[in-house]
Order: C-alpha cells, then structure tokens, then sequence
C-alpha cells in the first residue's frame, strides 16, 4: 500500500516550457488535491476533484490546470511555466465517512519544481 | 473570510523541555481542525484531529492538543521535547459538512538544542 505517490520529485524548467506532474493514491479515495508550498505561506489550494471526471479550482488556480480521468490518478500541468511557478506542489487524497468530507488528508512527498 | 493563524513563525526549545505551539481560528461555527508535521525535505503527516466531543485529544508521538471554543484556540503540546520532533508545524482549519477544503495555517517552524 503506497499510499499518495508524486512523479517526478524534482524538475527545473526553462519560462514557457510545459510540464504535467503525476499523483496517484491506491486508497480508493474520493477526493484529490494539489497545493503549493512556498516560504511563510504554508499550503495552498491549487485545484481539486471530488470524483472521476470532475474537477475545480482552488485559492491560486491561474496558470495551471488538473484532469482527473481516472479515481485513482489527478494530473497537475502547468502550459507556459513561469518563475513565480517556482515551489514544491503536494498531492493529498481524502475520503468522506457518512457523507461527510471533512477527514484528514493523505499527502504525497511533494514535487520540487524549479522555473528558470 | 474563515483563517487560521500560527502566532510564531519559529521556535526554539532545548530537548526534553516541554513545548506548546499556538493556533488560532477566525470562524464562528464549530470547525475540525487539525494538526499536521512536515519533517525537512517531506510530506506532511497528521498528528492529531478533532471534529467534536472531549476538547483534549491525543496524538501520535506523544503530541495532545485542547479545543478552546471561547479563546477559538487548538493548541498543540508535549510535555517533553525529543530532536526527532524538529519539524515544520501546520495548524489546518476545515468547516467540516460537504465542505472538504482545508485551510492551513502558515507554520511554526520547530527546532530543538540538544
């Protein structure tokens, strides 16, 4: 059970090259995410999916985009990367008891990009 | 809007000594909260949550935090500090129902003296 996993760990990219980060969970979880991490900022809400085919946006969605076509994959990809994309993204998955999403998320190790 | 904050960005305690690290929440209603460590170079892990009931709970790695509702704190405590426990901490906020976004705090961030 490897539980959230991020591919790849590291990437450097030049301005306005395109990429796609990989999450994938084997929870069976409902619910998936992506944030950023930067510095004093802690994490925060990129996009997200509550099921297969379905995704929104989160508290800093410009520039990126998300697809979620299979329960257990969420793809994070950035068209035209830029500086400012510079960060550690997270993936994080969750389920719903009863109807109620409000349990603990799973994290992935992180993502450490690098726009040049 | 709903927020979250960790008073101090930064903390230094000597090993064994007791530690407390502070959060504070801005919503009215009763929320769910957490609290979440991120070892250097990690992901984050869940320490400890509370959705309702007793006001104190426990934690893995000896960690226990109490619900305020009247100081709208959770604060997170351990009676003695081991350097392992170097760590960045998050305090998380959710309003629980069909809402399944979490609101973070931005981190205290831990180290402990030998």
């Amino acid at each position: 059970n490897a539980g959230v996993t991020q591919t790849p760990k590291f990437r450097v990219l030049k301005t306005g090259q395109s990429m796609t980060l990989l999450c994938a969970q084997d929870m069976n979880h409902e619910y998936m995410y992506w944030y950023r991490q930067d510095p004093g900022m802690g994490l925060r809400l990129i996009h997200y999916s509550v099921g297969e085919g379905t995704t929104a946006k989160g508290e800093v969605p410009d520039g990126y985009n998300v697809s979620r076509l299979k329960k257990q994959n969420f793809l994070l990809g950035l068209e035209s990367a830029a500086p400012s994309q510079t960060s550690v993204y997270f993936c994080a998955s969750s389920y719903s008891s009863s109807g109620v999403a409000y349990n603990e998320q799973f994290f992935g190790p992180g993502t450490r990009l690098t726009v040049l | 809007a709903q927020s979250v904050t960790q008073p101090d960005i930064h903390i230094t305690v000597s090993e064994g000594a007791s530690l407390e690290l502070r959060c504070n929440y801005s919503y009215g209603a009763t929320p769910y909260l957490f609290w979440y460590v991120q070892s250097p170079g990690q992901g984050l892990q869940l320490l400890l949550k509370y959705f309702s009931g007793d006001t104190l709970v426990q934690g893995i790695k000896g960690f226990e935090a109490e619900f305020k509702r009247s100081q709208s704190s959770f604060n997170l405590r351990k009676p003695s500090v081991h350097w392992s426990d170097a760590a960045e901490y998050f305090c998380v906020w959710n309003s629980g129902g069909s809402n399944y976004k979490l609101t973070f705090g931005k981190g205290t961030l831990l180290t402990v003296n030998p």
